[in-house]
């Protein structure tokens, strides 16, 4: 059973415009939702979470918005950048430390020039 | 920037031989976790670390065995692995009781023979 899913395993925009990439949760025990980036054969690079006492959480051209009644969250990158292109995984926990991370299957973006 | 090293960056192994992957942090964070990735999936959890102490092992075969020596170093060592067992191992680390991002290591790629 996939508690996070990322439905759209793929995204092209165009440099300059907004990208945003989609996430859907199933458990309502997660409390805690985060963001990651990653490049082939590299380690996720953390981006920016956001609480579930939080419906939004902003950092430079990052925002996180959380739809906690849809079960739904996502990422907004505005203006997009060529070096954005990677691929998105967006990952939930129950909050207090060490506890487990629930990862979507990413999705694929694609800044074009 | 929070900084996980990997050790080695690549391994090549038999499936008789016995080798270890090493993990070092020095942020002081007390959570030490153990991911694998294949190619075009998520990471998925395999070891947890708190204060030293292994706290979530996630089912994972006897021929993968964790130790945390102290709070800076994580290891795994593999013993008669599999071909189905190469991936991309990720070493990440938490606050643990504090904190809710993890940060990941750069990896290693294993490659079983």
């Amino acid at each position: 059973d996939q508690q996070v899913k990322q439905n759209s395993p793929s995204l092209s925009v165009q440099e300059g415009r907004i990208s945003i990439l989609n996430c859907d949760y199933t458990n309502s025990m997660f409390d805690y939702f985060l963001w990651y980036k990653k490049y082939p054969a590299e380690g996720p690079t953390f981006l920016i979470s956001i609480s579930s006492i939080k419906d939004k959480n902003e950092d430079g051209r990052f925002t996180v918005f959380l739809n906690k009644s849809a079960k739904h969250l996502s990422l907004h990158i505005v203006p997009s950048q060529p070096g954005d292109s990677a691929v998105y995984f967006c990952a939930a926990k129950t909050q207090g430390g060490s506890e487990k991370l629930v990862f979507g299957k990413g999705t694929k973006l694609t800044v074009n020039p | 920037d929070t900084e996980v090293t990997q050790t080695p960056k690549h391994l090549v192994m038999g499936m008789t031989n016995k080798k270890s992957l090493k993990c070092e942090q020095h942020m002081g964070h007390r959570a030490m976790y153990w991911y694998k990735q294949k190619a075009k999936k998520p990471p998925e959890l395999m070891f947890v670390y708190s204060y030293e102490k292994l706290s979530i092992n996630e089912s994972v075969p006897s021929r993968f065995s964790p130790e945390c020596p102290n709070s800076s170093l994580l290891n795994l060592h593999l013993h008669a692995l599999q071909p189905e067992d190469s991936a991309l191992y990720l070493c990440a680390i938490s606050q643990g009781r504090a904190g809710n991002e993890q940060f990941f290591g750069p990896g290693t790629r294993l490659t079983v023979l």
